[in-house]
C-alpha cells in the first residue's frame, strides 16, 4: 500500500518567516495530495490540495508543490502568523486503485513564535 | 449540515470491556473512513466503506476490532475486549466518493482504557 513520509516532525519559526514541510510517497499511481491542519484538540481540516496533473497551487499565504518524478510534495507557508501554529498532515491517495481513502504522513507540529 | 457526528466524545473504560464508537456521516456522502490517531503512529486508516460496503480493512489492528455500516447514515467501530494500548483518538470521516474530493472529519472520540 501507499507509504507517506513527512518531515520535519517539529518546526519552530518566528512570526513573519516562511515554513516548509516536505512529504514523500511510495505509490507512483497516487494522484491526489491534500494537506490538513489540526489545531490542538480539534479535528483535521483541509487547507489545500493538489492533483497529479498540476505542479503547483497557491492560495494566499499557502502553496503546495508536487514533483511526480521524485514522488515528493511540499507545503509552503509564507509570512507565518501565530494562528498558523498547529499540526499539519500531508496525505496521498490513489483514487483509482484504493478508492478514496487518504494515507497520511505522521504530521508536523508547527510553532510560530511572536 | 451539522457535519460528521461522532459519539461519545470521551470514553473511559476498563481493560477487557467492550467499547462501541459511533459515527453519523454527512448526508449524501457515500464514503466513510475510520482513523486512529496517536502520537507515535499519527493518523492511521483502520477501515473504509463505499456505499456501506467495507472496501479495505487491512488497517484494523486485530480481530478485537470490528466495524459495521448498516446504512448510509450510521457506522460503528467496536473493540472487544479493549486493552490499554487501544487508548487513542478515533476519528470518523466521510466524503462524497468521487475523485479529488475532501474528506470531512468528525470531532473524534478520545478513548482511554485503564
Amino acid at each position: 500500500g501507499e507509504n507517506v513520509e513527512q518531515h520535519p516532525s517539529t518546526l519552530s519559526v518566528q512570526e513573519g518567516d516562511s515554513a516548509v514541510i516536505k512529504c514523500t510517497y511510495s505509490d507512483s499511481a497516487s494522484n491526489y495530495f491534500p494537506w490538513y491542519k489540526q489545531e490542538l484538540g480539534k479535528r483535521p481540516q483541509l487547507i489545500i490540495d493538489i492533483r497529479s496533473n498540476v505542479g503547483e497551487k497557491k492560495d494566499q499565504r499557502i502553496a503546495v508543490t508536487l514533483n511526480k518524478t521524485a514522488k515528493h510534495f511540499s507545503l509552503h507557508i509564507t509570512e507565518t502568523q501565530p494562528e498558523d501554529s498547529a499540526v499539519y498532515f500531508c496525505a496521498a491517495s490513489n483514487m483509482f486503485n484504493s478508492g478514496y481513502a487518504l494515507n497520511f504522513g505522521k504530521g508536523t507540529s508547527l510553532l510560530v513564535t511572536p | 449540515d451539522a457535519g460528521v457526528i461522532q459519539s461519545p466524545r470521551h470514553e473511559v473504560t476498563e481493560m477487557g470491556q467492550e467499547v462501541t464508537l459511533r459515527c453519523k456521516p454527512i448526508s449524501g456522502h457515500n464514503s466513510l473512513f475510520w482513523y486512529r490517531q496517536t502520537m507515535m503512529r499519527g493518523l492511521e486508516l483502520l477501515i473504509y466503506f463505499n456505499n456501506n460496503v467495507p472496501i479495505d480493512d487491512s488497517g484494523m489492528p486485530e480481530d478485537r476490532f470490528s466495524a459495521k455500516m448498516p446504512n448510509a447514515s450510521f457506522s460503528t467501530l467496536k473493540i472487544q475486549p479493549s486493552e490499554p494500548r487501544d487508548s487513542a483518538v478515533y476519528f470518523c470521516a466521510s466524503s462524497a466518493a468521487r475523485r479529488y474530493t475532501e474528506a470531512f472529519f468528525g470531532q473524534g472520540t478520545r478513548l482511554t482504557v485503564v
